[in-house]
């Protein structure tokens, strides 16, 4: 069964300052990886997707996320976060053949201060 | 145009009542999927539709939880005999076609549902 884990339940960043954010995966062949961002009182939106290819993924609003399979994770990182960032991030895993369900991790929410 | 909505956006009830949830997804869009938040929690799967057909439902978590969607687009999430575990956010993702490596998946802002 796939499943993910994001190991740091809340991050406090400076705005301007660069972040990274993990999340490991468990999967038994290459994986559709995913992280979507959830602001209070809306839905989860689509920050960026891997299925193949290039290992670096580019995604909205500044995002990049990399695919590491010996390290099986997919962390996400921005450059220089800014306030509007703050947020929950939620990594998410789906198989590749014949099953559309996402498994998400428990999420990791992001503070930003001043 | 429009996203996914969901409705009521909150809704309270009391142990062993039967609730309905509802869903909009975007016009269009063959797939539709249900998740459940629970505080904390990331979301966890429910159930996919394809069409009207539930294609996967293998994330309901008991046979007090059913859904459908007659016609293919509007969905219906029904929970009888209401628990106070039941208590969670409910949200609806649809796609334009299924494949996860072909469509994405836009999310409803969510049912807030609080069984006392």
């Amino acid at each position: 069964a796939q499943s993910v884990t994001q190991p740091d339940i809340h991050i406090t960043v400076s705005e301007g300052a660069s972040l990274e954010l993990r999340c490991n995966y468990s999967y038994g062949a290459t994986p559709y990886l995913f992280w979507y961002v959830q602001s209070p009182g809306q839905g989860l939106q689509l920050l960026l997707k891997y299925f193949s290819g290039d290992t670096l993924v580019q995604g909205i609003k500044g995002f990049e996320a990399e695919f590491k399979r010996s390290q099986s994770s997919f962390n996400l990182r921005k450059p220089s976060v800014h306030w509007s960032d703050a947020a929950e991030y939620f990594c998410a895993v789906g198989a590749l053949f014949g099953n559309e369900k996402l498994t998400f991790g428990t999420g990791t929410r992001l503070t930003i201060i001043p | 145009g429009a996203g996914v909505s969901q409705t009521p956006s909150n809704k309270v009830t009391e142990k062993g009542k039967y609730v309905e949830l509802r869903c909009d997804p975007i016009s269009g869009h063959t797939a539709l999927y249900w998740y459940r938040q629970s505080l904390g929690q990331g979301p966890e799967f429910l159930i996919y539709f394809q069409g009207t057909g539930a294609a996967d439902d293998s994330g309901l978590p008991n046979d007090r939880f059913f859904a459908v969607r007659p016609e293919g687009s509007v969905s219906t999430l029904k929970i009888q005999r209401t628990e106070r575990g039941d208590s969670a956010v409910y949200l609806c993702a649809s796609s334009l076609k299924p494949g996860l490596d072909t469509d994405t998946q836009y999310f409803g802002p969510g049912t807030r549902l609080t069984v006392l």
